[in-house]
């Protein structure tokens, strides 16, 4: 069964920084890209950021630029979310999700599966 | 970017009834645009892609139309399991971007 499990999130200062990790499972990770959707308490879906099946290329929400840095350890089955100089704003529940369609080149996709995914709180 | 705009907010049906759920986008997306499903204090299901094919597992009362601009979700007759949240995604473009959703109730 295909699966990705995210963990790391809580409670962080604003400023500070965070580290997302997402275990994925019953698939061949390098083949397929991955992806960062997060959703604000209350609010609706805002995708965050997506990297290539190889790590080699990488996208990111404007909201997020400069800030977020995307990655992926193959040999661990791992993605990983940095989060660096978080605002109240940031504040969601993080869910990685798996891009279903196998390509080495990172282009626009869906996401399925989704994690159940991981709150980080943002806060003083 | 590309803005997905979802109507109605919220749709009020009575389980066996039809619900047709509309999705817009701000520039033409093609037929690249998914619709998911969340309930409450779970991660979406995605439902369908490609504008019109369903995801594995996805019951044939769901069905998905349009293209370019003007998407439709259609759920035949509702069960009890469908009363949920739908978002449209577009994935024609970076930044990939969601509508705001569709929230489906009983009546």
């Amino acid at each position: 069964e295909v699966q990705v499990l995210e963990s790391g999130g809580g409670l962080v200062q604003p400023g500070g920084s965070l580290r997302l990790s997402c275990a994925a499972s019953g698939f061949t990770f390098d083949d397929y890209a991955m992806h960062w959707v997060r959703q604000a308490p209350g609010k609706g879906l805002e995708w965050v950021s997506a990297i290539s099946a190889k790590g080699g290329s990488t996208e990111y929400a404007d909201s997020v630029k400069g800030r977020f840095t995307v990655s992926r350890d193959k040999y661990k089955n791992m993605l990983f979310l940095q989060m660096d100089s978080l605002r109240a704003e940031d504040t969601a529940v993080y869910y990685c999700a798996k891009d279903p369609v196998r390509s080495f080149i990172l282009s626009g996709s869906f996401f399925d599966p989704w994690g159940q995914g991981t709150l980080v709180t943002v806060s003083s | 970017e590309i803005v997905m705009t979802q109507s109605p907010a919220t749709l009020s049906v009575s389980p066996g009834e039809r619900a047709t759920l509309s999705c817009r986008a701000s520039q033409s997306v093609s037929s690249n645009l998914a619709w998911y499903q969340q309930k409450p204090g779970q991660a979406p299901r995605l439902l369908i892609y490609g504008a019109s094919t369903r995801a594995t597992g996805i019951p044939a009362r769901f069905s998905g139309s349009g293209s370019e601009t003007e998407f439709t979700l259609t759920i035949s007759s509702l069960q009890s399991e469908d009363f949920a949240v739908y978002y449209c995604q577009q994935y024609n473009n970076w930044p990939l971007t969601f509508g705001g959703g569709t929230k489906v109730e009983i009546k």
